[in-house]
């Protein structure tokens, strides 16, 4: 069985530019979350979806959105990049939502803001 | 915001050592979780330890939980430089869907 599969793997992008990152389950899984992770720190939560409804969101500006679709792959949005940006963005998979679940993650997203 | 702290930040070892790695909490947890990730790529579950247990293993790994101290330690026994990667804990807590990570030790396992 496929794992979490993230595109892209790398991209660059300028600041105030937009950009998108996909992120497609494992089969069966039906909640997606995403994380951040810049360089040297840990992962920081930013969403979580469970059969299309956001279920959770972390400290993050508006700027951020997400959405999960029927299929319950995932989207991850940011608008008007700013340099502080540039970070790994990880995407995980559980089959339910909740704690207690634990989490499979991509490979991830890594996104450079120059 | 960061919820938990790993210590050390970095630890090298010589294969076949045993490698001990400590997490601190701030607040009550439903369980904490410790991951792998090599070479900045996707993290690896290893092992889920509830808030009411105070011991698990798992192969070469033991984790301990004292919730009264707010703290976890990982023990890899007879590492193989295989276990070079960064090692995070992870708890949830009341909000439970979510994972507030710490910042991670580098453990390197030289041959």
């Amino acid at each position: 069985d496929a794992g979490v599969t993230q595109s892209p793997t790398h991209l660059i992008k300028t600041r105030g530019q937009h950009v998108t990152l996909r992120c497609s389950p494992i089969s069966g899984h039906k909640s997606v979350s995403w994380y951040q992770q810049v360089l040297g720190q840990g992962p920081q939560f930013i969403f979580q979806y469970y059969e299309k409804e956001e279920r959770g969101r972390g400290n993050f500006p508006d700027r951020f959105s997400a959405r999960q679709f029927p299929n319950y792959s995932s989207e991850l949005n940011v608008n008007a990049l700013l340099l502080g940006d540039s970070a790994l963005y990880l995407c995980a998979s559980s089959p339910l939502s909740g704690g207690a679940n634990v989490l499979t993650f991509g490979a991830g997203s890594r996104l450079t803001v120059l | 915001s960061q919820q938990g702290e790993e210590d050390p930040q970095a630890l090298s070892i010589q294969e076949g050592e045993n490698a001990t790695m400590n997490c601190s909490y701030k607040t009550s947890i439903n369980n904490l979780q410790w991951y792998r990730q090599n070479s900045g790529r996707g993290l690896v579950h290893l092992i889920l330890i509830r808030s009411n247990e105070r011991e698990k293993h798992s192969g070469r790994l033991r984790v301990t939980l004292d919730t009264s101290k707010k703290s976890s330690s990982l023990l890899i026994t007879a590492s193989r430089a295989a276990d070079t990667a960064s090692y995070f804990c992870a708890t949830v807590g009341g909000s439970n869907y979510k994972l507030t990570f710490g910042k991670g030790t580098l453990l390197t396992v030289n041959p």
